[in-house]
């Protein structure tokens, strides 16, 4: 398997602009975790879904954040509008199961925002 | 949720042992103790979880007091290569673990 894949890698845009962040789970977890992670708060678990369903956005920081999975292999998370406040790395995350099971992290997309 | 704290920094040189201890006070029956290694520009990489007492893999080992209320990470003859943040999480599902500052280990020649 090829692990968590995220695209963009990197991602530049101008303050206002909507942002479309994808992720690619590993095949057969049921579980999708989207964190952020910045210099100031560290890594923050954003939203997660089970089985495609959104279980907790709690973490989401407000209304201009989405986050979407469509089906079982693919996730978005959408900014809209974009704020310069928002540039951070954001990683997707999956994994078997909520409990102890280990969760495998994608590399990240950088966003900034200018 | 359980709070760890854990070392902001800790420097060493190649080929020592490197052991890095999470404080977990207030640590619940049910909750496992998982260790994450995060290098600059990737996402964080599952080290080891235990229990209790001694866990053991090829990467790492994971002492825990009986009392449970800490753990130490060792990291056995580091190399340049090990040089990353170290995260402590304490928790028995993945929405109740969250991630800290972590503890970031410089390995030097």
């Amino acid at each position: 398997d090829a692990g968590v894949i995220q695209s963009p890698r990197h991602e530049v845009t101008e303050m206002g602009q909507e942002v479309t962040l994808r992720c690619k789970p590993i095949s057969g977890h049921d579980y999708l975790f989207w964190y952020r992670q910045t210099m100031m708060r560290g890594l923050e678990l954003l939203i997660y879904f089970n089985n495609n369903v959104p279980i907790d956005d709690s973490g989401m920081p407000e209304d201009r954040f989405s986050a979407k999975m469509p089906n079982a292999s693919f996730s978005t998370l959408k900014i809209q509008p974009s704020e310069p406040r928002d540039s951070a790395v954001y990683f997707c995350a999956s994994s078997l199961s909520l409990t102890t099971d280990t969760q495998y992290f994608g590399p990240g997309t950088r966003l900034t925002v200018l | 949720l359980a709070k760890t704290t854990q070392p902001i920094s800790m420097d060493s040189y190649e080929g020592q042992e490197v052991n890095i201890t999470c404080s977990h006070n207030n640590i619940a029956t049910n909750d496992y103790i998982t260790w994450y290694q995060q290098f600059p520009s990737q996402g964080p990489r599952f080290i080891i979880q235990g229990y209790k007492t001694k866990v053991t893999n090829e990467v790492a080992s994971l002492f825990i007091p009986a009392d449970r209320k800490s753990s130490t990470l060792s990291l056995p003859r580091v190399s340049l290569s090990d040089t990353a943040v170290y995260y402590c999480l304490v928790g028995d599902r993945r929405d109740d673990m969250r991630f800290g500052a972590g503890t970031r280990l410089t390995v030097k020649p």
